[in-house]
């Protein structure tokens, strides 16, 4: 059974295009997270919410519009695509209750902007 | 610079060798986790790190949090290809947020 899963796995589009990618846990976790990894392996949190509030905004342009329709859910919104968003972006999920917050990563979704 | 460095950034050794992974922090390390990363995939989590001192082990994969809490290391004891990937090093900086560091390549050549 698929923990976190990730939609699309490749996504490839042009310049100014908007596009989405989905991101559903099952694992019954309340906080769910939006990395971004660059072409040097960079990985950067994004975003993060806790049963569906925002908790973490990193410094993020304003295209970027995350979504939490529920715990187990959490998109990523991108609107008027550029090169340098180009990268891929990994969702995650944790339980707060513990204290050591072990965050299950997605696959990833691996964006091309052309 | 970055919050938290990695060195060395890549690393080639030979199957059935030791190797060492090391990872500084620019301020004080209260939860140090290390991951693995396959290409194509996403983060497995390996262990978790929190006192000063502290050592875990996983088969042959031993981390360490040095006593000053700056520092953490990464040990894999006779290497196997399967033991190829990108580790990452992240740190807890509080509310759940954790920041990495760049990643260290590991080849392991048969």
């Amino acid at each position: 059974d698929t923990a976190v899963s990730q939609t699309p796995k490749y996504l490839v589009t042009q310049m100014g295009n908007d596009k989405s990618i989905k991101c559903e846990q099952n694992l019954g976790h309340d906080t769910m997270y939006w990395y971004k990894q660059d072409s040097k392996k960079f990985l950067k949190i994004m975003f993060s919410y806790n049963n569906k509030e925002l908790i973490i905004n990193e410094t993020v342009p304003n295209r970027f519009s995350p979504k939490s329709p529920d715990k187990a859910h959490l998109n990523l919104h991108i609107n008027s695509l550029e090169l340098g968003d180009s990268a891929v972006y990994f969702c995650a999920s944790s339980a707060s209750e513990l204290l050591s917050y072990e965050q299950y990563f997605g696959p990833g979704t691996r964006l091309t902007v052309t | 610079s970055q919050e938290l460095e990695q060195s060395p950034q890549s690393l080639i050794v030979q199957e059935g060798k030791n190797l060492t992974i090391n990872c500084t922090s620019s301020k004080t390390l209260y939860g140090l986790y290390w991951y693995k990363q396959k290409y194509g995939e996403g983060l497995i989590f390996l262990m978790m790190l929190q006192k000063g001192g502290e050592e875990k082990s996983h088969e042959k994969i031993t981390a360490k949090l040095d006593e000053k809490k700056q520092q953490s290391s990464l040990h894999i004891t006779a290497s196997q290809p399967s033991h190829a990937g990108i580790y990452l090093c992240g740190a807890d900086r509080g509310a759940q947020k954790l920041v990495f560091g760049q990643g260290t390549r590991l080849t392991i050549n048969p």
